[in-house]
């Protein structure tokens, strides 16, 4: 059953911690991204990444950092440097990044107290 | 920097008319256009796709007008079903940059 996984679907944390969400695809898909979502706002890049070890800032890559050492895995770690880190994180892949439909995992609801 | 505006918000409609959802854009180098339908605490699904050669794609009960000139695209679902409601996300990307996505609206179509 092929598709994107995000864990866990709640997270919550205190206040100047590093959290890491997970995400993992076995679409064998090239292209990964996160996205984060605020009420009112369509989804924003954080980063994105085309190939395994590489991977570009998105519109708001401040205070977050990413990782692509396998193909199948795009951990996103929210540093304490975020200033407003609670928020609804998406993780997607595509086959490519042209002309390709991005595939979305469930989400993951992160609440900083 | 909001180069792809979704206006309304939300949008009610019966069950059996047409939903028309709106979405606009700014950047002409834009030619592929998407729309995606989010249910609550899930991840969007793909809807459907057009490519900036085309005007119009059809799949079933949905269609996806661009008009290229007004920089504007619409969505088409016809008949609408309670099944529908849900969140409409309309997503634009040129090249091989990343996609942008509007604020979304949401639909609700009533029994």
């Amino acid at each position: 059953d092929g598709g994107i996984t995000q864990s866990p679907k709640y997270l919550f944390r205190k206040e100047g911690q590093n959290v890491t969400l997970s995400c993992e695809q076995n679409l064998n898909h090239d292209a990964m991204y996160w996205y984060r979502q605020d009420p009112g706002q369509g989804l924003r890049l954080i980063y994105y990444s085309q190939i395994v070890n590489d991977f570009q800032k998105g519109d708001i890559a401040e205070g977050y950092s990413v990782s692509r050492e396998k193909k199948e895995s795009f951990p996103l770690t929210v540093t304490s440097a975020q200033k407003n880190p609670t928020a609804f994180y998406l993780c997607a892949s595509s086959i490519g990044t042209h002309y390709n439909e991005q595939f979305f995992g469930p989400g993951t609801r992160l609440t900083v107290l | 920097d909001q180069q792809v505006k979704q206006n309304s918000p939300s949008l009610s409609v019966q069950e059996g008319r047409i939903s028309i959802l709106n979405c606009d854009y700014t950047n002409s180098m834009f030619d592929y256009f998407l729309w995606y339908k989010k249910y609550p605490a899930e991840g969007p699904t793909f809807l459907i796709s057009i490519s900036s050669i085309k005007d119009k794609n059809e799949d079933g009960r949905f269609t996806v007008f661009l008009n290229k000139s007004a920089k504007h695209l619409s969505l088409h679902i016809v008949p609408s079903q309670p099944g529908d409601s849900a969140v409409y996300f309309c997503a634009a990307s040129k090249g091989q940059d990343d996609m942008r996505f509007g604020a979304g609206t949401r639909l609700t179509v009533k029994p």
